[in-house]
């Protein structure tokens, strides 16, 4: 089954340092992975995605991710953190066996940015 | 930018009651999905339209559960007798293609059933 996993509940870090939030993913075939952020009372917003070419793939508001096919990981990082980096991020990957193409979310991480 | 927007963006609704959630997706999309999210859990497929049609849904879609595309701009989604664990944020999501390009969601209508 298509799925990503998401192990860390929450991720608490001091602001102006790197961070990281950690995705695995287990999927058949090629996988499309995606992250999204979710702020209190708001939509999913749309961070980055791989489909295919280089590893690092680089996002919106300075975040990036590398996606690691021999450890099927997809981490998200930002080399300096802000407050307002501060939410809820989903790690997903789309489901090709899916006829629409479905996203499978993972469980979501709170990352928590302390001044 | 385009966005999917979605209306209203809370619902209170007694049980039993039928509810309809609007969503407006991106203009040139052609593939629209409903998903949602449990306070507190991840977030969970519904149902995918695509050409006027449903192409997949999930074991959660029952028969309670319906879409329509009204008017060529409109994605609507109905739940005729609304039960107390229905009560959940609902986002509306659309794509230029199913296979390339991310899913655009909107900023969720929150449904509480009481």
């Amino acid at each position: 089954a298509q799925s990503v996993a998401q192990p860390e509940d929450q991720v608490n870090v001091a602001e102006g340092n790197p961070l990281t939030v950690k995705c695995t993913y287990s999927v058949s075939g090629n996988p499309y992975l995606f992250w999204y952020v979710q702020y209190p009372n708001r939509g999913l917003q749309f961070l980055l995605k791989y489909i295919t070419g280089d590893n690092l793939v680089k996002g919106s508001y300075g975040f990036e991710a590398e996606f690691n096919k021999s450890q099927t990981s997809f981490h998200l990082k930002k080399p300096s953190a802000l407050v307002s980096d501060s939410a809820l991020y989903f790690c997903a990957v789309r489901d090709m066996r899916s006829s629409a193409s479905k996203i499978i979310f993972g469980s979501g991480t709170r990352l928590s940015i302390r001044p | 930018e385009p966005e999917v927007t979605q209306t209203p963006s809370h619902q209170v609704t007694q049980m039993g009651q039928e509810v309809i959630l609007r969503c407006v997706p991106i203009s040139n999309h052609l593939y629209f999905y409903w998903y949602r999210q449990i306070l507190g859990q991840k977030v969970e497929f519904l149902v995918s339209f695509y050409n006027n049609e449903i192409s997949e849904k999930s074991e959660i879609f029952d028969d309670q559960f319906s879409v329509e595309r009204p008017d060529g701009s409109n994605f609507t989604l109905k739940i005729r007798s609304t039960k107390l664990e229905d009560s959940a944020m609902y986002f509306c999501a659309s794509t230029r293609d199913r296979v390339s390009y991310e899913q655009y969601f909107g900023p969720g209508t929150r449904l509480t059933v009481t």
